[in-house]
């Protein structure tokens, strides 16, 4: 059973344009909701993370958005690059201890 | 280079034959973790250790796999008799219990070939 379930499967914006990419959970003993970006040959890398004490996280470039009683977050990525196109997902955690990842959004960001 | 390792990068072995892989987290963590990873899919959790404890080990996919991580240092994680099945990515990432965020860092991953 998929804990984190993510979409789109894939997704091609054009340079400048908004990307965003969206998470549903379904376990509200969650608390913890990072998002990684992975290039091909590459482990995951953090890009930003959010507890669900609060709405809205902003890093650069980067906001995630999240709505407890939705049980949804997502993930925006403000003037999208040819640099950003990479393959995205979310993952939950209780306390840092199991992770759970979404199946992955491959960006294409078209110059 | 102070981030995760792992070795080898990649290994080819036929099927049946038993297989290990080394993770060597960054120095001051002292959680790590195990994952797997199939083309077109997100990780999947396998273990974690706090220090030299195993504290989550139910998710390892079968009987055939296991993970030590003797002195709380680095770890490693054996497959036996291995299946067609088991080609994969596998993943290492560390962090440090405590802090807020609970930050991972991944390795690069070691690919697994089972001919």
């Amino acid at each position: 059973q998929q804990q984190v379930k993510q979409s789109p499967q894939s997704l091609i914006v054009q340079k400048g344009g908004i990307s965003i990419i969206n998470c549903a959970y379904e376990n509200t003993a969650f608390d913890y909701f990072p998002w990684y970006q992975q290039f091909p040959g590459k482990g995951p890398a953090l890009l930003i993370a959010i507890r669900p004490d609060v709405s809205e996280k902003k890093e650069g470039r980067f906001t995630i958005s999240f709505n407890k009683s939705a049980k949804q977050f997502s993930l925006h990525i403000m003037d999208s690059q040819p640099g950003d196109s990479a393959t995205y997902f979310c993952a939950a955690s209780i306390s840092g201890n199991q992770f759970y990842f979404g199946t992955g959004t491959s960006l294409t960001v078209i110059p | 280079d102070t981030g995760v390792s792992q070795d080898p990068r990649h290994k080819i072995t036929k099927r049946g034959q038993n297989v290990t892989f080394r993770c060597d987290p960054i120095s001051e963590h002292n959680r790590l973790y195990w994952y797997r990873q199939t083309l077109g899919q997100g990780p999947e959790f396998l273990t974690y250790f706090q220090n030299e404890a195993q504290l989550e080990k139910s998710r390892l996919l079968s009987d055939r796999f296991s993970a030590e991580r003797p002195k709380g240092s680095f770890s490693t994680l054996e497959i036996q008799r291995t299946e067609q099945g088991d080609s994969a990515m596998y993943l290492c990432a560390s962090s440090f219990a405590g802090t807020f965020y609970n930050e991972q860092f991944f390795g690069p991953g070691t690919r697994l070939t089972v001919l």
